[in-house]
C-alpha cells in the first residue's frame, strides 16, 4: 500500500463548479498536510498548508483534515478556469533531524468556461 | 524577491550519457531540496541539502546519481550513466531552514528525456 493515494482523475467540471479533491495516506506519522498546485510545465506552489484536524479556509479554498480516517480533502467553491492545474496533495513526517515531504500522485482539474 | 532558479529547462540525451542540472535557490534559504517527478507521478525527494551537508539521500540512486551543494548555496546534480528510466523533471526546492512549518517554494524544473 503507498503511503499516500490520490485520484489521478482527470476531473473536468464546468466554470463555478464546487470541486471536491481527496487523499488516503497510511502513515499515522504524518503531522502536518498541504496542497499544492502545479500549472503545466512549472514547479508546484503552496495552496493550504494545515496540521490539525477540522477545516481551514482561504477565500474559495478549504482544506479539510480527519486524521481519524486519515483522509484530507481540498473543495474549490465557484471554480474559474485559471483553476486548472494538477494539484497536488503532500505530507510531512519528521525523520531524524528533517521534515520528509511525501506527495500523491496529483488529481489533474480541468475547469471549462 | 526572485524565485528558486534552474537550468536547464529542457535537456535531451541518450542513453548511458551523462547530464547535470544546475539549481539557485532562493537567497538565504539554508535547506535546498531535488525531486524527481515521472510523469504522472508526484515529485519524490531524492536529496536534501543543510547548508553545504547532506541530511537524507536515502532515495537518491547512488550508483548512478550524485549531487554537490559546495558554499552552501547553489546546487548541481548529475546523472552518469543515464538510463531511459531517468526520463522525468527534475524539480529544486528551497526552504528558510527545513524547519516544520515551513513553506518549500519550488522551481520550474529541468525536463530531461532520455533516448
Amino acid at each position: 500500500q503507498k503511503e499516500v493515494e490520490q485520484d489521478p482523475g482527470p476531473l473536468s467540471v464546468p466554470e463555478g463548479a464546487i470541486v471536491s479533491l481527496n487523499c488516503t495516506y497510511s502513515n499515522s506519522a504524518f503531522q502536518y498536510f498541504m496542497w499544492y498546485r502545479q500549472y503545466s510545465r512549472k514547479g508546484p506552489e503552496l495552496l493550504m498548508y494545515t496540521y490539525s484536524s477540522g477545516n481551514k479556509e482561504d477565500g474559495r479554498f478549504t482544506a479539510q483534515v480527519d486524521k481519524s480516517s486519515k483522509y484530507i480533502s481540498l473543495f474549490i467553491r465557484d471554480s474559474q478556469p485559471s483553476d486548472s492545474a494538477t494539484y497536488l496533495c503532500a505530507m510531512k513526517s519528521p525523520g531524524g533531524s528533517n521534515y520528509k515531504l511525501t506527495f500523491g500522485k496529483g488529481t489533474l482539474l480541468t475547469v471549462n468556461p | 524577491e526572485a524565485g528558486v532558479a534552474q537550468s536547464p529547462r529542457y535537456k535531451i540525451i541518450e542513453k548511458r550519457q551523462s547530464v547535470a542540472f544546475w539549481c539557485n535557490p532562493i537567497s538565504g534559504h539554508a535547506t535546498l531540496y531535488w525531486y524527481q517527478q515521472i510523469l504522472g507521478q508526484g515529485p519524490k525527494l531524492l536529496i536534501q541539502f543543510q547548508n553545504n551537508g547532506v541530511v537524507d539521500d536515502s532515495q537518491l540512486p547512488k550508483d548512478r546519481f550524485s549531487a554537490e551543494r559546495l558554499k552552501g548555496v547553489d546546487s548541481t546534480l548529475k546523472i552518469q550513466p543515464a538510463k531511459l528510466e531517468d526520463s522525468a523533471v527534475y524539480l529544486c526546492a528551497s526552504s528558510l531552514h527545513g524547519d516544520r512549518e515551513e513553506t518549500q517554494y519550488f522551481g520550474p524544473g529541468t525536463r530531461l528525456l532520455v533516448l
